[in-house]
């Protein structure tokens, strides 16, 4: 079964560091690029940026670009977003998905394959 | 402000049809190929169609996809009250290098 599995429910401070997990498994994980989608309490999704577990190439959203970091150990097929100084406004759920994309009659990206997500809450 | 514009809700009664409509621009929808997604209360997203009008494997043929220039619709027929969620359009924005994603569409079944 094609699955990815995140970390669980994280409760910080403003100011402190976290970084969270999404391992996936049952494909061969290092052929599919990771994305990163974020959502705010009661609001919409918000792509944040895809990350190519082969080669560790990272694309940002213009407005996640120095705000968020996303990696990748393909050597145990893990995708990580973290953070260096956390606000109360990084308080969402974050989803990892696994992202389908080429080029047909133009350019297709879909995510097919979603994490549960987890849950950031940052607090004083 | 999403780049994608949807209506912030839409409802119908069950056994009813309703469509949902993804709006863009030529750097986006115009140009490249239109996903959407069924997220239910409490759980993660879920893909319903992808590449404008295409159902993943499971996915009940009572949702289907278009595309015309730079918007996209989503059709659900025979409605359920299980189909109670929002629906997210989504695509690749070529002027951001980025995807994008509407602000989603509130479904509910009278």
């Amino acid at each position: 079964e094609v699955q990815l599995v995140q970390s669980g429910a994280e409760v910080r401070k403003p100011g402190e560091t976290l970084k969270i997990s999404c391992r996936g498994s049952g494909y061969s994980y290092s052929t599919y690029w990771i994305a990163w989608v974020r959502q705010m309490p009661g609001k919409g999704l918000e792509w944040m940026g895809i990350v190519y577990p082969r080669d560790s190439e990272t694309r940002y959203s213009p407005s996640f670009k120095g705000q968020v970091t996303i990696s990748v150990d393909n050597s145990v097929n893990t995708a990580y977003l973290q953070w260096s100084s956390l606000k109360a406004s990084d308080t969402a759920i974050y989803y990892c998905a696994r992202r389908r994309s080429g080029f047909l009659r133009g350019f297709f990206q879909y995510l097919d394959v979603w994490g549960k997500g987890t849950t950031v809450t940052v607090s004083s | 402000q999403s780049v994608l514009t949807q209506p912030p809700s839409v409802s119908a009664a069950p056994g009813q049809k309703v469509t949902i409509s993804c709006s863009g621009s030529s750097s986006d929808i115009g140009n490249n190929y239109v996903s959407w997604y069924q997220q239910l209360p409490g759980t993660a997203p879920k893909l319903l169609i992808y590449d404008n009008n295409k159902r993943p494997s499971g996915i009940s043929d009572r949702f289907s996809g278009s595309k015309s220039g730079a918007s996209a619709t989503l059709g659900i027929t025979g409605l359920q009250t299980g189909d109670e969620a929002d629906y997210y359009c989504g695509t690749w924005d070529s002027s951001l290098d980025a995807g994008v994603f509407g602000g989603g569409t509130k479904l509910t079944v009278l």
